[in-house]
């Protein structure tokens, strides 16, 4: 198993381009969800999805937008980029809410300048 | 929402030292509390958690306590090494979200 794959690992985008973060889990898992990690704010929840066709808001949800179209797959979307969302993201998988281990991929470091 | 605070934001003990580190949270219904470390690059990983039915849970250096009366839970590292610097985030999980903590950065002086 490869576990939580993201894709890319470091990007730079230019204030107002549109770009997708790929997730991909091959464990199964039912949940899947996107943080962004900045300096003294921990990991804050961006979406998350507790199943193929169910998509929720958590703590931070403006400018970015999910789908989960497959069990397999996560993609989160930066409609404009802003400065603002200069950050590490990373996401997370849980085989189910009853289980509750969380397995995260290696991270994507993004830059909007 | 749940709201989890993290105290302190840095640390910094000597080798074969203990450290503490401590979290509250806001939302009584949270009944899940995970630790997870983070090394430089990575992405975080599970080291220890502790379900709302539970007062303490060790596994060999590292345990982990709560109160769920006072809404608090900690982190407790003995005999540390210099392996265990890195960056520990506590979390709680209450209906379907998992939120975390700010993050502590564990440094082991030798």
């Amino acid at each position: 198993n490869a576990g939580v794959t993201q894709t890319p690992k470091f990007q730079v985008l230019k204030t107002g381009q549109s770009m997708t973060l790929q997730c991909a889990q091959d464990m199964n898992h039912e949940y899947m969800s996107w943080y962004r990690q900045d300096p003294g704010m921990g990991l804050r929840l961006i979406h998350y999805s507790v199943g193929a066709g169910i998509t929720d808001q958590g703590e931070v949800p403006n400018g970015y937008n999910v789908s989960r179209s497959t069990t397999e797959d996560f993609p989160l979307r930066l409609l404009s980029a802003a400065p603002s969302q200069t950050s590490v993201y990373f996401c997370a998988s849980v085989e189910s809410l009853a289980n509750t281990e969380a397995f995260f991929g290696q991270g994507t470091r993004l830059t909007v300048v | 929402g749940e709201n989890v605070e993290q105290h302190p934001s840095t640390l910094s003990v000597q080798e074969g030292d203990s450290a503490v580190i401590k979290c509250t949270y806001s939302d009584s219904a949270s009944n899940y509390f995970p630790w997870y470390k983070q090394e430089l690059g990575k992405g975080p990983q599970l080291i220890i958690d502790i379900r709302s039915n539970v007062g303490e849970k060790k596994d060999q250096r590292i345990a982990v306590t709560l109160n769920k009366t006072a809404k608090h839970f900690s982190l407790h590292i003995t005999e540390t090494q210099p392996e265990d610097s890195a960056v520990y985030f506590c979390a709680a999980r209450g209906a379907q979200k998992l939120v975390f903590g700010q993050g502590t950065r564990l440094t082991i002086n030798p």
